[in-house]
């Protein structure tokens, strides 16, 4: 199957910074990809679509100003989670699509973001 | 809307025996495809087995099987022969398909955790 690279797998910030988690398509043009954030022991929870050269469209409830999606290339979509909080700890998982008739999603790895 | 239903949050099996994953859905889609991904302790969301609404037979990869009842809008996941590596959680998805070319959003069920014994 297609490969799916997230990163970084884990990162560590403080409270008030920014942190941004990078999807990128190794082996094929992602369309479409998606960010899903998951709490332990959960579910995974889509935050928001994004299309490449478009803007991302967000789930409801999902602060669009707080996280920041980018998706400027056909193989490269960024989650940038800004001013972090201690409950925005999660695990962030990304996947992502070539679209059109292509039925299957390819995850990356996961990004577990801790803020103290 | 979309909606995928686990009702089992655990699930305990002995190893090389057969067990049954539950999951119902919901949707007003006329076309769709039905997902089943297995995600061990370290997190990543590994592809099991896949079920297209028009598919005439059940898919079956390997150990895995799928069982799907369109009428009764269920499509449980069959695991046979069960091994000491099959536990993990579990996660039954959907999404709509949208042939003119639109990519829709995989939604998730709640998950179940299998475990199973030696």
């Amino acid at each position: 199957g297609a490969v799916v690279s997230q990163h970084p797998s884990w990162v560590i910030c403080k409270s008030g910074t920014s942190v941004k988690i990078e999807c990128r398509s190794l082996d094929f043009q992602a369309t479409t990809m998606f960010w899903y954030r998951q709490f332990p022991k959960q579910s995974l929870m889509l935050m928001a679509t994004s299309n490449e050269g478009s803007k991302a469209t967000y789930e409801q409830g999902v602060e669009k100003d707080k996280f920041l999606i980018n998706h400027a290339s056909l193989t490269l979509s960024t989650l940038t989670v800004t001013s972090a909080h201690p409950e925005d700890s999660s695990f962030y998982i990304c996947s992502a699509t070539e679209g059109g008739q292509s039925t299957e999603a390819f995850f990356g790895q996961g990004t577990r973001l801790t803020v103290v | 809307a979309q909606k995928i239903t686990q009702t089992q949050p655990g699930m305990f099996v002995q190893e090389k025996e057969a067990v049954t994953l539950d999951c119902t859905y919901d949707t007003s889609d006329p076309s769709y495809g039905l997902f089943w991904y297995k995600q061990p302790s370290s997190g990543e969301m590994i592809f099991l087995i896949y079920q297209g609404s028009y598919d005439q037979q059940n898919a079956t990869e390997g150990r895995y099987s799928l069982n799907f009842q369109k009428a009764r809008k269920s499509a449980n996941l069959v695991i046979s022969a069960s091994q000491l590596g099959d536990s993990a959680m579990y996660f039954c998805a959907m999404r709509g398909l949208n042939y003119g070319g639109a990519t829709n959003k995989l939604i998730f069920g709640t998950g179940t955790l299998l475990a199973v014994q030696p």
